[in-house]
């Protein structure tokens, strides 16, 4: 176990709907990062926050949003689905905003979403 | 753009015998990288990294070589057990852009017994 805790684990749904994907970070740790995993793909980097403000964007849609709520869990909104947006969603979590030499992130076990 | 690339999608090697792990990239503002380790339907866990101001670091049987002039790192695992038997990914970042890691496609380890 991480301490990074990830729901659902998996979730299946149809196009078009919307679904929120929760992530507790590990205890003491203030950053929340948000990754993607396609099929045979790395994991593409989404988003960060750091003590509930956003702090980096990568290539998340528009589509996509997140937020970081005061106690510092943090939300993945996926909206308009489509077939594309199956994959693995990882959140990470680190203790502090990370410094060169020191990113070293901890993900959880990620959410598997179905877009049928 | 694919700024790490690992170009072995797998890997098999035998038990007690050396597994070399690959990962070329093309970002020359990249000043750290990372090996991460994952195991089915868990989360990729840290395993070993290493500095640009560095060429190897070791921790046990994991060694990273970094040949900065090829862009290119390398993980070694020796000896190689069956619990290594992952997919491994190659992790990036930069200076400017140390929130986030930029990650490889990722290589599936398997030892043979």
């Amino acid at each position: 176990d991480s301490g990074v805790t990830q729901t659902p684990k998996h979730l299946i749904t149809a196009t078009g709907q919307r679904v929120t994907l929760r992530c507790s970070p590990r205890s003491g740790d203030l950053s929340v990062y948000w990754y993607q995993q396609s099929l045979d793909q790395g994991l593409q980097f989404l988003i960060q926050y750091y003590n509930g403000e956003e702090r980096a964007k990568g290539n998340i849609l528009e589509r996509f949003s997140a937020q970081q709520f005061p106690d510092l869990h943090s939300e993945l909104n996926l909206s308009s689905l489509e077939l594309g947006d199956s994959a693995l969603y990882f959140c990470a979590s680190s203790v502090a905003l990370p410094s060169p030499g020191a990113n070293v992130l901890t993900f959880g076990a990620g959410s598997r979403l179905t877009v049928l | 753009d694919q700024q790490v690339k690992q170009n072995s999608p797998s890997l098999s090697v035998q038990e007690g015998r050396i597994s070399i792990l690959n990962c070329d990239y093309t970002n020359s503002m990249f000043d750290y990288f990372l090996w991460y380790k994952k195991y089915p339907a868990e989360g990729p866990t840290f395993l070993i990294s290493i500095s640009s101001i560095k060429d190897k670091n070791e921790d046990g049987r994991f060694t990273v070589f970094l040949n900065k002039s090829a862009k290119h790192l390398s993980l070694h695992i020796v000896p190689s057990q069956p619990g290594d038997s992952a997919v491994y990914f190659c992790a990036a970042s930069a200076l400017q852009g140390a929130q986030k890691l930029v990650f490889g496609q990722g290589t599936r380890l398997t030892i043979n017994p």
